[in-house]
């Protein structure tokens, strides 16, 4: 079973701040991780998949690196509608895909 | 546009059963695999279960396995999750989610979810 871990669990920063957060795979995902964005009361959002790629009609202020077990989401610029928690997800050898336990980005 | 709106949830006893339904449109329902992924209240995600396009193959999650059961309608658009033998712990918003593309195990569009309350 490959465990996502994701810190910090929250990041407190101001609007136009870099934001930086980490997800680690307990066993190599390869480049198979995704990131997803949820706001309160609503879905989740696929921000990123395959480590790196930006989904349709994603702000060019989200970016994503990493292969292997460990991974970056970037958020260059935050703007007030990005302050929410973020999930790394991996689909590496699934089924199951397997969610990380997300980080909350708050406004500091 | 593309749209899931998801029913079916409510408060079930522990035992109970429910049918979860998923109404697709916007797209293309029949050529694309589709999930259903759950959250318990103030927790993260968890996948449940993955159809095929055709409904031919079929996942499930460990935790639900034996008890759940998946399911489409090409021809009304719809997807399906059947629970049986409910527990406490399948309390969750119930969301399904479409696959981003062919098997890739990414979700880019997801309904608004469904509440299901196991309790006596």
């Amino acid at each position: 079973e490959i465990v996502l871990t994701q810190s910090p669990a929250t990041l407190s920063l101001s609007p136009g701040e870099r934001a930086t957060l980490s997800c680690r795979a307990s066993q190599s995902v390869s480049s198979y991780l995704a990131w997803y964005q949820q706001k309160p009361g609503q879905a989740p959002r696929l921000l990123i998949y395959d480590a790196s790629n930006r989904a349709t009609g994603i702000p060019a202020r989200f970016s994503g690196s990493g292969s292997g077990t460990d991974f970056t989401l970037t958020i260059s610029s935050l703007e007030p509608e990005d302050f929410a928690v973020y999930y790394c997800q991996q689909r590496s050898n699934w089924p199951p895909p397997r969610f990380g336990g997300g980080t909350k980005v708050e406004i500091k | 546009e593309v749209q899931l709106v998801e029913s079916g949830g409510g408060l079930v006893q522990p035992g109970g059963s429910l049918r979860l339904s998923c109404a697709a449109s916007g797209f293309t329902f029949s050529s694309y695999e589709m999930n259903w992924v759950r959250q318990a209240p103030g927790k993260g995600l968890e996948w449940v279960s993955y159809i095929s396009s055709s409904g031919s193959t079929i996942y499930y999650a460990d935790s639900v396995k034996g008890r759940f059961t998946i399911s489409r309608d090409n021809a009304k658009n719809s997807l399906y999750l059947q629970m049986n033998s409910l527990r406490a712990e399948d309390t969750a918003v119930y969301y399904c989610a479409r696959d981003y593309y062919d098997s890739s195990g990414y979700f880019d569009y997801w309904g608004q979810g469904t509440l299901v309350t196991v309790s006596s």
